[in-house]
């Protein structure tokens, strides 16, 4: 049972245009988010993170979007430049559920292309 | 970057070995985390750590043991190395403050 999900397993954007990357969730306890980029052959590098009290978090060029009554976030990136082209992974935790263990829940990856 | 790294970089094993992975931080954070990456399924929890000597399972603990004894050292290790344990493994680290976890380099293991 997928509770953290990326539908799209790939996406293809051309250079200076927006890129939108989506992630699903299904655990109403989850109420922290956070996104990672990752190259070949090198661990995930964190990226941008949202609290469930925000709806959005910008950094740059890049922004998380959190729609909580749809459990749905996305990661804008914008303008797209071809540096920008790896796997991008959606990440949860339930922050205040009590665990302590701030384990994280990873969707399965969404890899982005950036033409030039 | 985050102090993280991982040993070895790269293993070839035969079936039935015994195997072990090394995470080392020079962070001094209390949580540590193995997770392996495989295609079609992302990043999935294996063990993780919450102090010295504090462990407990992930999602895909089977076949798989943890042991830390210093704050800095995060041991995993394949009892007797399967097929289905070929994957690449990320250790993770996190102070709980900031909740963000930063993964080390990897080890791409190959168990034939």
């Amino acid at each position: 049972d997928q509770q953290v999900k990326q539908n799209s397993p790939s996406l293809s954007v051309q250079e200076g245009r927006i890129s939108i990357l989506n992630c699903d969730y299904t655990n109403s306890m989850f109420d922290y988010f956070l996104w990672y980029k990752k190259y070949p052959a090198e661990g995930p590098t964190f990226l941008i993170s949202i609290s469930s009290i925000k709806d959005k978090n910008e950094d740059g060029r890049f922004t998380v979007f959190l729609n909580k009554s749809a459990k749905h976030l996305s990661l804008h990136i914008v303008p797209s430049q071809p540096g920008d082209s790896a796997v991008y992974f959606c990440a949860a935790s339930a922050i205040n559920s009590g665990a302590g263990s701030y384990q994280l829940t990873f969707g399965k990856g969404t890899k982005l292309s950036v033409i030039p | 970057d985050a102090g993280i790294t991982q040993s070895p970089r790269h293993k070839v094993t035969e079936t039935g070995t015994p195997v072990t992975l090394r995470c080392h931080q020079t962070e001094n954070h209390r949580y540590m985390y193995w997770y392996r990456q495989d295609p079609g399924h992302g990043l999935r929890l294996i063990h993780y750590s919450y102090g010295v000597k504090d462990t407990d399972k992930g999602e895909v603990s089977d076949g798989y043991s943890v042991s830390r004894s210093k704050t800095e050292d995060f041991l995993l290790t394949l009892e007797s190395a399967t097929s289905s344990q070929t994957s690449v493994y990320f250790c993770a680290i996190s102070s709980g403050q900031g909740y963000e976890q930063y993964f080390g380099p990897g080890t791409r293991l190959t168990v034939t």
